[in-house]
């Protein structure tokens, strides 16, 4: 059974379109996160929500928009995509603060 | 404002041999700091974490050393295996933030 789940695992897409990247988890947990990866590895927290309820937005722009219909699903939608969103995207969960973070197996985003 | 600071960028081991790879971090609010490790294609897996409390913490071949006056923590990777070449990320949060600060990355290759 696979803990954080992440639909697609690779996005190509042109500039300008719009896409959406899906995430479940099955473990419970009431906190859900996306993390951008960047073509340097680098692991940056996009948003954080806790029972449904946005709790970071780290200064992601507008056109990155996260849904959560109930807390064992956060979807993220991205507007116009640019050239710069290519990135490998990570949804992770957490049953509380400052504990183990599971991550799913990523989504590899190119925009072509 | 880069607020976990990881070295090296890459580090080559050969088999047996310890690895080490340092974290400093600025943020004295910081509680938790977990080590993950990264396989291609895959996301982070929690490979152990420490809190304040405690100044080293050992699982198996794995042990994180912690200094808190000097804000900088250290994982070792003892009998080092070409199965353990991986990117390894220090991360910390504190409680409430809802989120984990990612050192950059550490490219390990075990030489067999």
């Amino acid at each position: 059974d696979t803990a954080v789940s992440q639909t697609p695992k690779y996005l190509v897409t042109q500039m300008g379109n719009d896409k959406s990247i899906k995430c479940e988890q099955n473990l419970g947990h009431d906190t859900m996160y996306w993390y951008k990866q960047d073509s340097k590895k680098f692991l940056k927290i996009m948003f954080s929500y806790n029972n449904k309820e946005l709790i970071i937005n780290e200064t992601v722009p507008n056109r990155f928009s996260p849904k959560s219909p109930d807390k064992a699903h956060l979807n993220l939608h991205i507007n116009s995509l640019e050239l710069g969103d290519s990135a490998v995207y990570f949804c992770a969960s957490t049953a509380r603060t400052n504990t183990e973070a599971f991550f799913g197996q990523g989504t590899r985003l190119t925009v072509v | 404002q880069q607020q976990v600071k990881q070295s090296p960028q890459s580090l080559i081991v050969q088999k047996g041999g310890i690895s080490i790879i340092n974290c400093a971090y600025e943020n004295t609010a910081f509680d938790y700091f977990p080590w993950y490790q990264q396989f291609p294609g895959k996301g982070p897996a929690l490979l152990i974490a420490i809190r304040p409390d405690v100044s080293e913490k050992k699982e198996g071949r794995f042990t994180i050393s912690f200094n808190k006056s000097a804000k900088q923590f250290s994982l070792h990777i003892m009998d080092s295996q070409p199965g353990d070449s991986a990117t390894y990320f220090c991360a910390a949060s504190s409680q409430g933030a809802q989120k984990l600060v990612f050192g950059q990355g550490t490219r390990l290759t075990i030489n067999p």
